[in-house]
């Protein structure tokens, strides 16, 4: 069975740090990944997706996410985060033969401090 | 451009009453929708998806009924609430059956007295 596991429910950095938000999955098959982050009482919003090729990815506000195919794993990345960065990250996984479903991790909560 | 509205942006409702909730898309034809819900503080679950018009497949079962009754329209509903219910819900489109990109509403926050 399809599954996304996001270990940290919650990260705290301070404003200027590096930040890496884990995701590792569960798949058969091919999966198409993604981020997404969500504001406060707001709906998802698409940081960035992989489906095949390079397997470093870049998505908006300097985010970017790497595929290990080895590791099963897709960390998000960013190298400076500011405060604004604050907000829940949720990673996803789809399959590429096309289910109609896709498969939420847990989500991270991500703290900036000024 | 694309918008998706979702309505009522909150519901405060008592245990045992009815539910109704909507989202429109405009700006697109012959999407595929989806109804997902989520828990405070918790994961997305996706609940229901439609590829067409009058049909629904539930993906999970938690006493709601989904319908398609227009090519822009998803509506999700039960006719009695329970607590469980409590969360925010949230309506989504998207153009392929690999969900290659999904676009969400702003949601629904539901309370459940």
């Amino acid at each position: 069975a399809q599954s996304v596991t996001q270990p940290d429910a919650r990260v705290t950095v301070s404003e200027g740090a590096s930040l890496q938000l884990r995701c590792k999955y569960s798949y058969s098959g091919t999966p198409y990944l993604f981020w997404y982050v969500q504001y406060p009482r707001q709906g998802l919003q698409l940081l960035l997706k992989y489906y095949s090729g390079d397997p470093v990815v870049q998505g908006v506000n300097g985010f970017e996410a790497e595929f290990i195919k080895s590791n099963s794993s897709f960390h998000l990345r960013k190298a400076s985060v500011h405060w604004s960065d604050s907000a829940v990250y949720f990673c996803a996984v789809s399959s590429s033969s096309g289910s109609w479903q896709l498969i939420f991790g847990s989500g991270t909560q991500l703290t900036v401090m000024p | 451009a694309q918008t998706i509205h979702q309505w009522p942006v909150a519901e405060i409702k008592a245990v045992g009453s009815p539910l109704s909730l909507g989202c429109t898309i405009k700006g697109k034809s012959s999407p595929n929708l989806y109804w997902y819900w989520q828990a405070t503080g918790g994961t997305l679950q996706q609940l229901f998806y439609s590829i067409t018009v009058g049909q629904v497949e539930s993906v999970v079962q938690l006493n709601l009924s989904a319908s398609r009754p227009k090519d822009d329209q998803f509506i999700l509903s039960t006719e009695k609430l329970l607590l469980s219910h409590s969360g925010f819900y949230l309506c989504a489109w998207s153009l392929d059956r690999a969900n290659t990109e999904v676009f969400f509403g702003k949601g629904t926050r539901l309370t459940v007295v």
